[in-house]
C-alpha cells in the first residue's frame, strides 16, 4: 500500500525566502505525482504535475522534482511571498489519489 | 476560476434533515470523485463514479449515498448525520482511469447541529 509523507508539517518563513518542501512515497511505481495548493475553506488547485518520466517541472516561481528511485518529490518555491501562505500537498495516483499530510506555510511580511 | 462547480458552499443541517451537495464539470470527464476532509487533514476518498457507475465505495455509512445523473452531475445525499460528519466536502474529475490527473471543486463546508 502506497504512503505518501510530507516533511515540515508546518512551515514560518520570513517574506523572499526560498524554500523547499518535501513530499516522500513508498512505492517508486507512480505514473504520476501531483502538488496541490490549498488555502484555508477552500478547494485544492493543482499547481504542478510530474509525469514519472520527467525529472522536474516549472510554472511560474515554483519548481518541482521527482525522483522516484529514491521515492521524494521537492517543490522549490522562489522568494516567497505573503500570498504563498496555504497548505501544499502532494498526492501519487494508483487505484485512489494518495495524499500526503500536507505542510501548512506561513510566509510572513 | 475553477472548473468543478459545488453547490452550496456553506450548509448548516440537523441531524433529522435530508439535504443534497451537488457537484458539476463540462470538461468531458468521465470519472468523479467525492472526499471528506477533516480540519487540518487531507482530503479522505468517500466514493468514486466511472462512466456513471459507482466503481469504489470506500465504506461510508449509508447516511451518505451519492448518484450520478449524468456524465456532468455528481449528487450526494445527505440524511439523518452525526456532528462527527461535519467536514469539508470536496468533489473532483478526472479523464477515466486511475493514474489521470484530478480537478477539484472548492468544496461545501458542512456543519451538523
Amino acid at each position: 500500500k502506497q504512503e505518501v509523507t510530507q516533511i515540515p508539517a508546518a512551515l514560518s518563513v520570513p517574506e523572499g525566502e526560498n524554500l523547499v518542501l518535501n513530499c516522500s512515497f513508498t512505492d517508486s511505481a507512480i505514473y504520476n505525482l501531483q502538488w496541490f495548493r490549498q488555502d484555508p475553506g477552500k478547494g485544492l488547485t493543482s499547481l504542478l504535475l510530474i509525469q514519472s518520466s520527467q525529472r522536474e517541472q516549472t510554472s511560474g516561481r515554483l519548481n518541482a522534482s521527482l525522483d522516484k528511485s529514491s521515492g521524494r518529490s521537492t517543490l522549490y518555491i522562489a522568494a516567497s511571498q505573503p500570498g504563498d501562505s496555504a497548505t501544499y500537498l502532494c498526492a501519487v495516483p494508483g487505484n485512489m489519489l494518495t495524499f500526503g499530510g500536507g505542510t501548512r506555510l506561513m510566509v510572513k511580511p | 476560476d475553477t472548473e468543478v462547480t459545488q453547490t452550496p458552499k456553506h450548509l448548516v443541517m440537523g441531524m433529522t434533515n435530508k439535504k443534497s451537495l451537488k457537484c458539476e464539470q463540462h470538461m468531458g470527464h468521465r470519472a468523479m470523485y467525492w472526499y471528506k476532509q477533516k480540519a487540518k487533514k487531507p482530503p479522505e476518498l468517500m466514493f468514486v463514479y466511472s462512466y456513471e457507475k459507482l466503481s469504489i465505495n470506500e465504506s461510508v455509512p449509508s447516511r451518505f449515498s451519492p448518484e450520478c445523473p449524468n456524465s456532468s452531475l455528481l449528487n450526494l445525499h445527505l440524511h439523518a448525520l452525526q456532528p462527527e460528519d461535519s467536514a469539508l466536502y470536496l468533489c473532483a474529475s478526472s479523464l477515466p482511469g486511475g493514474y489521470q490527473p484530478q480537478h477539484f471543486g472548492d468544496g461545501t463546508r458542512l456543519s451538523i447541529l
